[in-house]
């Protein structure tokens, strides 16, 4: 059972762009949300977090936008630029008394910027 | 953010054998975590390591083929044993930081069963 579903592997924008990363989720106990960047033969690197509180967080050219009722976070880069060119994994976790833990990942968008 | 460091960074092993991963981290952590990236999927959480006690592991993992360790603060090791092709992953330690307990991850290992 996929809790975190990224629906689309692949994503190509032309440079200057916005790029739109999309993401869903099903389980209604999630609280927390991450994005993360991997580039090959990396680990992955943290971008932006947004809390369920909230519905925006905005981090330079990086903004993400909760849809609680919709089970849905988006990850906006603008402008797009050639060094975004990597895979983006959406990522969920359930605040329990000991703090966010388990990350559940979606599968993945590799998303390519395109001069 | 964290300065994770992982060895090795890749391995190429015969079916049967076992292999140890080490994680170290630049400062004292009470949370270590070990995720498994199969080709062409997501990562999966495999256990999470706390200094002192056993590792919790998760469906589907089980101690006698990925037994851990966590001497200390800084340092954890996952060995995968017995090891099979389908043990062909890439592996990754990750800590928690910041207020918001945000995981950062290491360069991940890269193993390659034969």
């Amino acid at each position: 059972d996929q809790q975190v579903k990224q629906n689309s592997p692949s994503l190509s924008v032309q440079e200057g762009r916005i790029s739109i990363l999309n993401c869903d989720y099903t389980n209604s106990m999630f609280d927390y949300f991450l994005w993360y960047k991997k580039y090959p033969a990396e680990g992955p690197t943290f971008l932006i977090s947004i809390s369920s509180i909230k519905d925006k967080n905005e981090d330079g050219r990086f903004t993400v936008f909760l849809n609680k009722s919709a089970k849905h976070l988006s990850l906006h880069i603008v402008p797009s630029q050639p060094g975004d060119s990597a895979v983006y994994f959406c990522a969920a976790s359930a605040a329990s008394n000991f703090g966010n833990e388990k990350l559940t990942f979606g599968t993945g968008t590799r998303l390519t910027i395109i001069p | 953010s964290a300065v994770i460091s992982q060895k090795p960074s890749r391995d190429i092993c015969q079916r049967g054998t076992s292999l140890t991963i080490q994680c170290q981290v630049d400062s004292q952590v009470t949370m270590m975590f070990w995720y498994r990236q199969q080709p062409g999927q997501s990562l999966t959480l495999i256990a999470t390591a706390n200094q002192g006690s056993e590792a919790t592991y998760e469906s589907g993992f089980v101690i006698d083929k990925f037994p851990i360790s966590r001497p200390n603060l800084t340092f954890s090791t996952l060995t995968v044993s017995n090891m099979s092709p389908e043990d062909s992953s890439i592996y990754l330690c990750s800590v928690e930081r910041g207020l918001a307990e945000t995981q950062y991850f290491g360069p991940g290992t890269r193993l390659l069963v034969l």
